[in-house]
């Protein structure tokens, strides 16, 4: 019952940037949208989170669009251990403030 | 940076057993998670605190207790040990707020033989 929806799996060339999407048509008002990284073996690395404004952290920027529909996770120059599945998170259950994992992207950074 | 520390990467432990999981964060954050993950399941939440010595049932906390004694300090028991068991567990902890950002430790692999 993830609310979002990503490609599957991304290459992206190391130096060049990673660009990742997000489809999130169903977000209320007042959900932020958060992204995450799991590199194989190790527990999930928060990146960034949003509710409208475009954000930019150490580690990358947050586009989301107007309609808040959408997002775009920008990792502006990949490197080898960018390599990682990424996921897009819309919190859910304010109840609970559990985090619902979809399936998320493959990114593949190449040398 | 928060740095939340999982007391083992690796265990392995038999059917039956008694078998505790141990996280310490050290941001002073008063909310914490246990969640377990396996392939094609995602990540399930077990149990939550909000502080210390409260604790509350997320969706799956059968077979499985916890413990907040201390703030930094969220512990997942297991009473007795089952096969189905086997899997990822991460410990998280995030500032209370509804927009706070959750932190993960690095996750226990458990192996019930």
């Amino acid at each position: 019952d993830a609310k979002t929806t990503q490609p599957t799996s991304m290459d992206c060339a190391e130096g060049r940037a990673a660009n990742l999407p997000c489809n999130h048509s169903t977000i209320s008002g007042n959900e932020y949208v958060y992204w995450y990284r799991q590199i194989h073996s190790q527990g999930p690395q928060y990146i960034i989170h949003g509710l409208k404004n475009n954000e930019t952290n150490e580690m990358a920027s947050l586009i989301i669009t107007e309609d808040r529909k959408s997002s775009t996770l920008i990792l502006p120059h990949a490197t080898l251990r960018d390599t990682a599945v990424y996921y897009c998170i819309v919190r859910v259950d304010y109840n609970t403030d559990k985090l619902i994992f979809g399936t998320g992207t493959r990114l593949q950074v190449f040398p | 940076d928060v740095k939340v520390t999982q007391s083992s990467r690796y265990l392995v432990k038999r059917t039956g057993e008694k078998v505790f999981l141990e996280c310490v964060q050290d941001m002073d954050h008063e909310n914490m998670f246990w969640y377990r993950q396996d392939p094609g399941l995602g990540l399930r939440l077990i149990y939550f605190s909000y502080d210390v010595k409260m604790k509350e049932k997320g969706d799956i906390p059968e077979g499985y207790s916890v413990s907040r004694e201390k703030k930094e300090r969220f512990s997942l028991i297991l009473e007795s040990a089952s096969t189905n068991q086997t899997s990822m567990y991460l410990c998280a902890s995030s500032s209370p707020g509804g927009n706070q950002p959750q932190h993960f430790g690095d996750g226990t692999r458990l192996s019930i033989l």
